[in-house]
């Protein structure tokens, strides 16, 4: 039982590029959500998805787009990258939305762009 | 907009003390709070949630206090080890249950 698994770890990408972070989880969960974690910003919502062919805006979706491909992976896209995209970006999952569910976190992907 | 403060210092102690942490927010009145722990490199864990009217958890040496009426979260760890020595999120939970919103976290070191 692996959890929540992210691809790649590290990436470096120039000003413009574009690329795809990958997520899966394994716990059968229904509902997944993409953070980046920022120093003295703490962790914030890019988007989420509540259940399978779902998806919506968290506090800063500009500059991203994500798709929930099947019940397991949900990805994010960065079309066009900005050194200001440069964070560390988490993946989490839970068994669905709610007041009582907690949120199960990837190990992270590490992003510079520059 | 919400607003979620934590010690803003990184927290250092002696081992066998007790570790408090703070955590305070404005312009939102959650039902939920919970508390994660995150080692460097590393995505956070989930320790603790604590409903509203639950004035007070514990689960072994931890434990989370709410006071709704300060806005704030007190996060303890009775006995504390060099083991704990982490950072300690805070995080509230949006009224429709679809978002979270985490704190900056507390950076806290327990020396032997």
């Amino acid at each position: 039982n692996a959890g929540v698994t992210q691809t790649p770890k590290f990436q470096v990408l120039k000003t413009g590029q574009s690329m795809t972070l990958q997520c899966a989880q394994d716990m059968n969960h229904n509902s997944m959500y993409w953070y980046r974690q920022d120093p003295g910003m703490g962790l914030r919502l890019i988007y989420y998805s509540a259940s399978e062919g779902t998806t919506d805006k968290g506090e800063v979706p500009n500059g991203y787009n994500v798709s929930r491909l099947n019940k397991r992976e949900f990805s994010l896209r960065l079309e066009s990258a900005a050194p200001s995209q440069t964070s560390v970006y988490f993946c989490a999952s839970s068994s669905q939305t709610g007041y009582q569910e907690t949120q199960y976190f990837g190990p992270g992907t590490r992003l510079l762009v520059l | 907009s919400q607003k979620i403060e934590q010690n803003s210092e990184a927290l250092n102690i002696q081992e066998g003390k007790t570790a408090t942490l703070t955590c305070n927010y404005t312009n939102y009145s959650p039902a939920y709070l919970q508390w994660y722990r995150q080692d460097p490199g590393r995505g956070p864990v989930f320790l603790l949630l604590i409903r509203e009217n639950e004035k007070e958890k514990r689960k072994e040496r931890l434990k989370v206090t709410f006071d709704t009426t300060l806005k704030q979260s007190l996060f303890h760890i009775t006995a504390s080890q060099p083991a704990d020595s982490a950072t300690y999120l805070c995080a509230l939970i949006s009224n429709t249950g679809n978002q979270f919103y985490f704190g900056t976290g507390t950076s806290l070191t327990v020396i032997p």
